[in-house]
């Protein structure tokens, strides 16, 4: 099993639909989580972190955490066009603590 | 205020030929970490560093790469002898972390493009 484990996508959703971006972890013991936004040719951009369950909202976007479960997801309300990215999801893991990355969603929002 | 700066944005090169990838990380952040992002691999962490030691260099790939951090403003990536195998996307980022064991938010440089002919 891939420590962090997430569906490659494309995810296409209409414009003003809500996209619903998910993320499984193995690590029971990861402590914080991260939402990272990817532009074609760009670098990670994070857009939300979260530490504790439940969820977390800023703007448009709300973060979802169910420890129990290891399932972290990012729901993008009112999706623009200007959404559509790569969402990658991140999570500490390992002796060290490193942040490990899942391979990201695509995500296409359609005019 | 400034962010994660990388240089060269672009590299091109032959088989055979050191590449130097460097980063200067945000003022005050003490933990700088270097990725390479590929199509089939996505992002991997290579190596990273707290208070300018390497805390974990387990995604290395081979002696071939090298990485330094000789004081807090600025590190070194470096392919000796590259292989087309290495080209892809080399991103540094940095965060302020209280202890290595910690994990903050990191911020992203623009990256270094190689292509290894």
């Amino acid at each position: 099993q891939k420590e962090v484990e997430q569906n490659s996508g494309p995810l296409s959703v209409p414009e003003g639909a809500i996209a619903s971006l998910n993320c499984t972890y193995s690590d029971r013991g990861s402590q914080s989580f991260f939402w990272y936004r990817q532009y074609s040719g760009k670098s990670p951009e994070l857009i939300m972190s979260i530490y504790s369950n439940g969820d977390k909202e800023d703007g448009r976007f709300t973060a979802q955490l169910n420890k129990a479960s290891q399932y972290v997801s990012l729901l993008i309300r009112d999706s623009q066009p200007s959404d559509s990215a790569t969402y990658l999801c991140a999570v500490p893991g390992g002796a060290t603590n490193k942040l490990i990355f899942g391979t990201g969603t695509l995500l296409a929002v359609q005019p | 205020d400034a962010g994660v700066i990388q240089s060269p944005r672009h590299e091109v090169t032959e088989m055979g030929q050191e590449v130097t990838l460097r980063c200067k990380p945000i003022s005050g952040h003490n933990s700088l970490f270097w990725y390479r992002q590929t199509m089939m691999r996505g992002l991997e962490l290579l190596i990273y560093f707290n208070n300018n030691v390497p805390i974990d260099d387990s995604g290395m790939p081979e002696d071939r790469f090298s990485a330094k951090m000789p004081n807090a403003s600025f590190s070194t990536l470096k392919i000796q002898p590259s292989e087309p195998r290495d080209s892809a996307v080399y991103f540094c980022a940095s965060s302020f972390a209280p202890s290595f064991y910690s994990n903050q938010p990191q911020h992203f440089g623009d990256g270094t493009r190689l292509s290894i002919l």
